[in-house]
């Protein structure tokens, strides 16, 4: 079945600093991504989605481009900040299955001035 | 314009007692999903909504767990008896319409079950 794998945290930096978080996924078809955010207390909300393949998503300095040759929507930015200290979580929708999402595990970031 | 609301935000109960958690929807919202999130896991779906018709019930425990969406607006998620392995985050949803790419969460309600 539909599955998502994003790379283990907990991932700490520096202020400043470069990050990537790693997603790759198996789906049949053509699925839509998604890379959601969870504050500490707060609810999961959509940081940023790419329908359709080599379609960049972009939001608050984040961003992931669908590759479909690698299977892959991997998240970057350029320069954290400790606001960004959260939980990110990759996630899949695919085309037949009414919204339904599929989510990696999580990585938590931890970001330290 | 509110989100997703969720009720009650915290719940500790006895095992084998029952519980159940509320939700109300973005307005408007046709599709509304209730998803399970164990500790260090991702949420996984436990069933959809679209208007009062749950079309995707699959993962759904239906020994003990239920759902409900009167009218189609707001939905409960009852477990009885609650067991021990349910302490988890239950999570409601919400999307303008089936397949719509973005679905609105609301905060979750902290099960623990002693």
């Amino acid at each position: 079945g539909d599955s998502v794998t994003q790379m283990e945290g907990p991932v700490t930096l520096s202020e400043e600093a470069f990050l990537t978080i790693n997603c790759t996924y198996t789906a049949t078809g053509y699925p839509s991504l998604f890379w959601y955010v969870q504050y500490p207390g707060e609810g999961l909300q959509l940081l940023l989605k790419a329908t359709k393949a080599d379609d960049k998503g972009s939001n608050k300095g984040f961003e992931a481009t669908y590759r479909k040759e690698t299977t892959s929507f991997h998240l970057e930015k350029g320069s954290v900040q400790v606001s960004d200290s959260a939980v990110y979580f990759c996630a899949l929708s695919a085309s037949n299955q009414g919204g339904k999402l599929i989510f990696g595990q999580g990585t938590e970031l931890s970001v330290k001035p | 314009e509110a989100g997703v609301v969720q009720s009650p935000r915290y719940k500790i109960i006895e095992k084998k007692q029952p519980v159940a958690f509320w939700c109300n929807p973005i307005s408007g919202h046709n599709t509304l999903y209730w998803y399970l999130q164990n500790l260090g896991q991702g949420p996984e779906l436990l069933i959809r909504y679209e208007n009062e018709e749950a079309v995707d019930d699959s993962q759904l425990p239906k020994d003990r767990f239920s759902a409900e969406r009167l009218k189609g607006v707001d939905s409960t998620l009852k477990i009885q008896p609650a067991e021990l392995g349910d302490s988890a985050v239950y999570l409601c949803a919400s999307s303008a319409r089936s397949g719509a790419t973005e679905a609105f969460f609301g905060q979750g309600t902290r099960l623990t079950v002693v």
